[in-house]
C-alpha cells in the first residue's frame, strides 16, 4: 500500500478549465517532488518543495501551474488553465532526504483534458 | 531522459527464461531506483540502491556509480512480470534528490 496519497485518482476536465490535485507526503518526509507522466511513459520533473519552500520548478509549472505544500495539509498541483497537452500522469513522491532511503511514490491522478 | 539510457526498449522472453535491463548515465549518480509499471498505470518500486546488489527473489539489481550503469536482471520469468520497468536515478548536482528517468522496457513474457 503507498504511504503517498494522492486524490483525486482521475480527473477529467475541458480545455480552459482548472485543475487541481492533492498529494499528501509520507509523514517525516519534508521533500516533495511532482512529476509528469505522458503516454509515451516519458517523465518531465515538475516542481520540488522542502517543507513548504519550492528548490526547483521548470519553466512550464512557474508560468502555468500554481503549487504549494503548507504545512499541516496536502500538497496540491494546480494547472491554471488546462490544455490538451496536459493530458498525462501526474506523480507525487516523497523521501527524507537521505540518499540511502528511496522516496516513495503516490498512485498518481490521471488528467485527461477534453 | 537524456542522462538515462536504457535498454532495451522491449523485450520478449519465453517462460522460465531471463535476462537483463540496463541503463547506462551519461554523469555519476548517486543512487538508482527501478520500477514496474502495474495495470492501473502506478510505479511499484523494485529496488533502491546507493551500491552494489540487491537481490529479491527472481530479481536482481546491481549499480556502479563510478562506471555509470545499473543493471536488472530477471531469471525464471513468468506470465505476471509482463510490463513495463523503469530506472531512474538521482544526480549527484540535483537539490534534494531529483530522479532522471529511463525511456523504459517493454517485457513480454511468452507461455
Amino acid at each position: 500500500n503507498s504511504k503517498v496519497i494522492q486524490t483525486p485518482r482521475y480527473l477529467v476536465k475541458g480545455q480552459g478549465q482548472k485543475a487541481k490535485m492533492r498529494c499528501i507526503p509520507e509523514k517525516g518526509h519534508p521533500v516533495v517532488f511532482w512529476y509528469q507522466q505522458n503516454k509515451n511513459n516519458e517523465f518531465k520533473f515538475l516542481i520540488n518543495f522542502q517543507n513548504q519552500e519550492v528548490l526547483q520548478q521548470i519553466d512550464m509549472t512557474e508560468k502555468r501551474f500554481s503549487a504549494e505544500c503548507p504545512s499541516n495539509s496536502p500538497c496540491s498541483l494546480e494547472i491554471q488553465s488546462s490544455e490538451a497537452g496536459d493530458s498525462a500522469l501526474y506523480l507525487c513522491a516523497s523521501r527524507t532526504g537521505w540518499d540511502n532511503q528511496a522516496p516513495l511514490f503516490g498512485e498518481g491522478t490521471r488528467l485527461s483534458v477534453l | 531522459g537524456d542522462q538515462v539510457e536504457q535498454s532495451p526498449s522491449a523485450l520478449s522472453l519465453h517462460e522460465g527464461t531471463g535476462s537483463a535491463l540496463r541503463c547506462n548515465f551519461t554523469t555519476t549518480m548517486r543512487a538508482v531506483q527501478w520500477f514496474r509499471k502495474n495495470s492501473r498505470g502506478s510505479l511499484i518500486n523494485l529496488f533502491y540502491l546507493a551500491s552494489g546488489t540487491k537481490e529479491n527473489g527472481r530479481l536482481k539489481s546491481a549499480f556502479d556509480s563510478k562506471e555509470r550503469y545499473s543493471t536488472l536482471h530477471i531469471r525464471d520469468a513468468q506470465l505476471e512480470d509482463s510490463g513495463t520497468y523503469f530506472c531512474a536515478a538521482l544526480d549527484r548536482g540535483s537539490a534534494l534528490g531529483r530522479l532522471h528517468f529511463g525511456a523504459g522496457t517493454q517485457l513480454i513474457v511468452i507461455p
